[in-house]
C-alpha cells in the first residue's frame, strides 16, 4: 500500500468552490476507488473505476465526480453541489475487482 | 444489497488478554471477508481476510473465524498490547460488487 499516494494531506474549501483531490498509484492497478469515512461511521464508496476511461458510481456520488484518463491517476473532485462535505477521503486500489483492496493515506477536507 | 454490522463498537482490554470482535453479514452469497485495522489519521491497513471455503485462518496473533450458516465471521487478537489499539473494520463483498464496510470497533488495550 505505499504505492499510493495521495494529495494534499489537509485541504480547505470554500463555500461554493469545486476541489480536487489527488490519488495516483504506482502498483500497476487496475481497480480505484473513493471512499468517505465520517467519525465512527464505517467506509462509504463514492466512486470507483475497473478499468482507464470508466468508472461507475458508488453509494453516494452525489455531489462528487472523477475522471480516469491514465490507470496511474483517478482524481475525485468534490463539486458545489456537495453541501457536506467535511470528511476523511481515502482512495484506494486493486488488482482486479475481486482482489484486496489497498488504500492511500487519505485526505481531510475541511469547509472554511 | 449487502448489509454489515459490527460489534461491539468499543473495546477495552487488559495488556495480555484477548480480544474478539464480531461482524454478521445479510448477502448469503458474500464470499469475501477482510478485516482492517486502522490507527488514529492513518490509513487502513489490512490484517487478515478469509474467503468462503475457509472455516478459519491464522497469522501469528491474529485469527479469523467464518461461520457461513449462521453469516457471522470474527477477529480473534490473543495476547494483546497496546500498539493493538486502534479502528477495526470488517468488510464483506460477493463476487462482483463493491465492499460493505462495517462501521468500526474502536479497540483499547490498557497497560
Amino acid at each position: 500500500d505505499g504505492g499510493i499516494t495521495q494529495s494534499p494531506k489537509y485541504l480547505f474549501r470554500k463555500e461554493g468552490q469545486n476541489v480536487t483531490l489527488s490519488c495516483e498509484q504506482n502498483l500497476n492497478h487496475d481497480a480505484m476507488y473513493w471512499y468517505r469515512q465520517d467519525p465512527g461511521q464505517g467506509l462509504r464508496l463514492i466512486y470507483y473505476s475497473q478499468i482507464v476511461n470508466d468508472f461507475q458510481k458508488g453509494d453516494i456520488a452525489e455531489g462528487y465526480s472523477v475522471s480516469r484518463e491514465k490507470k496511474e491517476s483517478f482524481p475525485l473532485t468534490v463539486t458545489s453541489a456537495q453541501k457536506n462535505p467535511t470528511a476523511f477521503y481515502l482512495c484506494a486500489s486493486s488488482i482486479g475487482t475481486e482482489e484486496t483492496q489497498y488504500f492511500g493515506p487519505g485526505t481531510r477536507l475541511l469547509v472554511l | 444489497g449487502e448489509n454489515v454490522e459490527q460489534h461491539p463498537s468499543t473495546l477495552s482490554v487488559q495488556e495480555g488478554d484477548s480480544a474478539v470482535i464480531k461482524c454478521t453479514y445479510s448477502d448469503s452469497a458474500s464470499n469475501y471477508f477482510p478485516w482492517y485495522k486502522q490507527e488514529l489519521g492513518k490509513r487502513p491497513q489490512l490484517i487478515i481476510d478469509i474467503r468462503s471455503n475457509v472455516g478459519e485462518k491464522k497469522d501469528q496473533r491474529i485469527a479469523v473465524t467464518l461461520n457461513k450458516t449462521a453469516k457471522h465471521f470474527s477477529l480473534h487478537i490473543t495476547e494483546t498490547q497496546p500498539e493493538d489499539s486502534a479502528v477495526y473494520f470488517c468488510a464483506a463483498r460477493e463476487y462482483g460488487q463493491n465492499f460493505v464496510f462495517g462501521p468500526g470497533t474502536r479497540l483499547s488495550v490498557l497497560p
